[in-house]
């Protein structure tokens, strides 16, 4: 089946960029997406990528997909102590997403002032 | 509009009871999904169900099962509890059957078996 990986942890200053890494196995996945999990809280989609496309940007958040290497990142521009959270990448394989999303074990992003 | 709802937040369980866990969807969202979080394992499908029909079931025994109703309201169910199902669980609804647009997610309902 799909296997997902990211690193356990980031740490960033606060105001620089972070870019969080995640590749995965299966080149027929459909949909991409990185879900944001607070202590406590359940999980908030952040953005999501189409399969097709090679970026998307929204707001301090730009996604790039290589497909090729199978590698997704996720860049959150001006970081802030908002910000510090799990972050989890999800794939969504063929099949109508039938077998569900497959998730990375999520990197930590520590925000250091 | 009002997000996912899942009840009870927390729940205490001995070994060999059974539990079940409800979620309500975002109104209009036919599409529930259940997912166990644990440290060792992460996130893991449990299953889905789209219109009361279940689409697929991830790699879980059948002491884990689940139903829903014409309100698109779901229920999970899980039997003969071992320590080992204690986790995090968690429901997300979606507007499609396999959320291709993203799916939302409740808080969670944490379930400790003792």
């Amino acid at each position: 089946g799909e296997d997902v990986e990211q690193s356990l942890f980031l740490s960033v200053r606060e105001g620089d960029s972070s870019v969080i890494n995640c590749t995965y196995t299966d080149s027929s996945s459909t949909y991409l997406y990185w879900y944001k999990q607070e202590p406590g809280a359940g999980l908030q989609l952040l953005t999501y990528i189409f399969s097709n496309m090679d970026m998307k940007q929204d707001q301090r958040l730009t996604v790039l997909l290589n497909k090729k290497d199978k590698h997704l990142s996720l860049r959150i521009a001006d970081t802030q102590t908002g910000d510090s959270a799990i972050y989890f990448c999800a794939i969504r394989g063929p099949g109508g997403g039938a077998d569900g999303l497959t998730f990375g074990k999520g990197t930590h992003l520590i925000i250091q002032p | 509009k009002a997000g996912v709802t899942q009840t009870p937040r927390y729940l205490i369980k001995t070994r060999g009871q059974q539990v079940t866990l409800s979620c309500s969807p975002i109104s209009g969202h036919r599409s529930v999904s259940w997912y166990q979080q644990t440290p060792g394992q992460g996130l893991q499908f449990l299953f889905e169900y789209f219109s009361e029909t279940q689409r697929n079931k991830g790699n879980f025994p059948g002491r884990f099962s689940g139903r829903q109703f014409s309100n698109s309201r779901s229920e999970m169910n899980v039997s003969t509890l071992e320590l080992g199902d204690s986790a995090l669980y968690l429901c997300a609804s979606s507007l499609f059957a396999g959320g291709a647009y993203g799916y939302t997610f409740g808080s969670g309902t944490r379930l400790t078996v003792v």
